[in-house]
């Protein structure tokens, strides 16, 4: 099993440009979630969701949206992305003990 | 919100020497998760606690749990060089609805050899 994988690792973006991070988990785990991490901040929640078809805001949902279109697959959509949303941006999902897997995370850079 | 404060936000020790992170919360917590974080990589899950006053060991890993379900801590003995990284808690927000959590800011360990 991968667990929980995340594309792409790295990108560079410039002030209002669009990307989507996908997160995909093998593990047939219903609950995902995304965080993002800064220096100083641990890990903050920016969406998650329950199963397929149903996602919710975390603690700092502006700037983004989310789809789960599929059980497996959970995307992060950045529409106009800004500095601030410079970060590393981890996929998790939920197993049956509560515990969370997390992906490799995806470093993002906002010029 | 729910804030979860832990401390120190640094350990720098002598490989051998013990170390202890803090968690504590204004609040009851619900369920207090650890995740050790290596340097470059991802969090990886260590242990749940649920029951107030519990303490749970993994080999040189002691967790415990308050009393008062408001604070928890997780002690290494004898530290190795394979203990460095960023140690957090995890407070399940809301009791174990929908599985979210609240992380405190973590506390970075060094050790030196």
């Amino acid at each position: 099993n991968a667990g929980v994988t995340q594309t792409p690792k790295f990108r560079v973006l410039k002030t209002g440009q669009s990307m989507t991070l996908l997160c995909a988990q093998d593990m047939n785990h219903e609950y995902m979630y995304w965080y993002r991490q800064d220096p100083g901040m641990g890990l903050r929640l920016i969406h998650y969701s329950v199963g397929e078809g149903t996602t919710a805001k975390g603690e700092v949902p502006d700037g983004y949206n989310v789809s789960r279109l599929k059980k497996q697959n959970f995307l992060l959509g950045l529409e106009s992305a800004a500095p601030s949303q410079t970060s590393v941006y981890f996929c998790a999902s939920m197993g049956a003990g509560n515990e969370q897997f997390f992906g490799p995370g995806t470093r993002l850079t906002v010029l | 919100g729910q804030q979860v404060m832990q401390i120190p936000q640094y350990q720098h020790v002598q490989e051998g020497e013990d170390f202890t992170t803090y968690c504590n919360s204004s609040t009851t917590l619900s369920n207090i998760q650890w995740y050790k974080q290596r340097p470059g990589g991802h969090p990886v899950f260590l242990i749940q606690l649920v029951k107030s006053g519990e303490v749970k060991k993994q080999k040189r890993l002691t967790f415990q749990f308050g009393e008062a379900k408001k604070n928890s801590s997780l002690h290494i003995t004898a530290t190795q060089t394979t203990d460095v990284g960023t140690y957090f808690c995890a407070d399940s927000t809301g009791g174990t609805s929908y599985g979210k959590l609240t992380f405190g800011q973590g506390t970075i360990l060094t050790v030196h050899p």
